[in-house]
């Protein structure tokens, strides 16, 4: 069973638009952090955004920000006045405390996003 | 800014030669980690080093292994290439626990 899921494969936008992207999880760990990354058509992978599961905090970066439902297991990346330069893919990802030494990130299957002007 | 560095760009390489990927980031991270991508773009994980130890994922075929000489280096060894094999290899640094930071990757192709 995928422990990541974005259900969303593709998604387009206008330039100046607000998207939001979703994502679930499933875990059983008390303590783990949500992770979204971007990557690049150079094929960089950039970190965007986290989210600590025992933070209440709305976590904020620029023009992205999370909603983030715990009791859901599921948490949005909000991107607002999309610009073309957005279009990208974006993976949302769990870290878990595996064992006391190990920890594990899994990624979800990403979606991609293209702006237009 | 790129701060964890990947070389070589890109690899081309016969089956059965050995290749070796090298990794250094400037971030003074504590755990590195190497992923293989596929054609899809999934990123799964092959090896984590944190504090001198090893954390091997177990899907992992024998002929690759890591190679640390610090904890700012994670190099990446192919014994013997299989065909199977042709990815695109990623590097990435992180403060344990915390969002990894990712090398622009490795592209081997296996003939």
């Amino acid at each position: 069973a995928q422990k990541v899921i974005q259900v969303w494969s593709t998604a387009s936008r206008q330039e100046g638009e607000e998207l939001t992207l979703d994502c679930s999880y499933e875990t059983s760990q008390v303590l783990y952090h949500l992770f979204w990354y971007k990557h690049l058509l150079s094929g960089e992978m950039v970190f965007l955004i986290r989210q600590m599961s025992s933070s209440t905090a709305k976590e904020r970066s620029g023009r992205y920000s999370v909603v983030f439902q715990k009791s859901l297991k599921s948490i949005s990346l909000v991107i607002s006045a999309l610009q073309p330069d957005d279009s990208g893919k974006y993976f949302c990802a769990l870290w878990e405390l595996v064992t006391q030494v190990v920890g594990q990130l899994t990624f979800g299957s990403g979606t991609r996003l293209q702006v237009y002007a | 800014e790129t701060a964890v560095f990947q070389t070589p760009n890109y690899h081309v390489t016969q089956v059965g030669n050995e290749v070796s990927f090298n990794c250094k980031q400037t971030l003074g991270h504590d755990t590195m980690y190497w992923y293989k991508q596929d054609s899809k773009k999934l990123l799964k994980i092959m090896f984590s080093y944190n504090n001198k130890q090893l954390i091997v994922n177990e899907t992992v075929p024998r002929r690759f292994s890591p190679q640390s000489s610090d904890k700012a280096h994670l190099n990446l060894r192919i014994k013997s290439v299989e065909p199977e094999d042709s990815a695109v290899y990623l590097c990435a640094s992180s403060y344990w626990g915390y969002e990894q930071y990712f090398g622009p990757g490795t592209r081997l192709t296996v003939l």
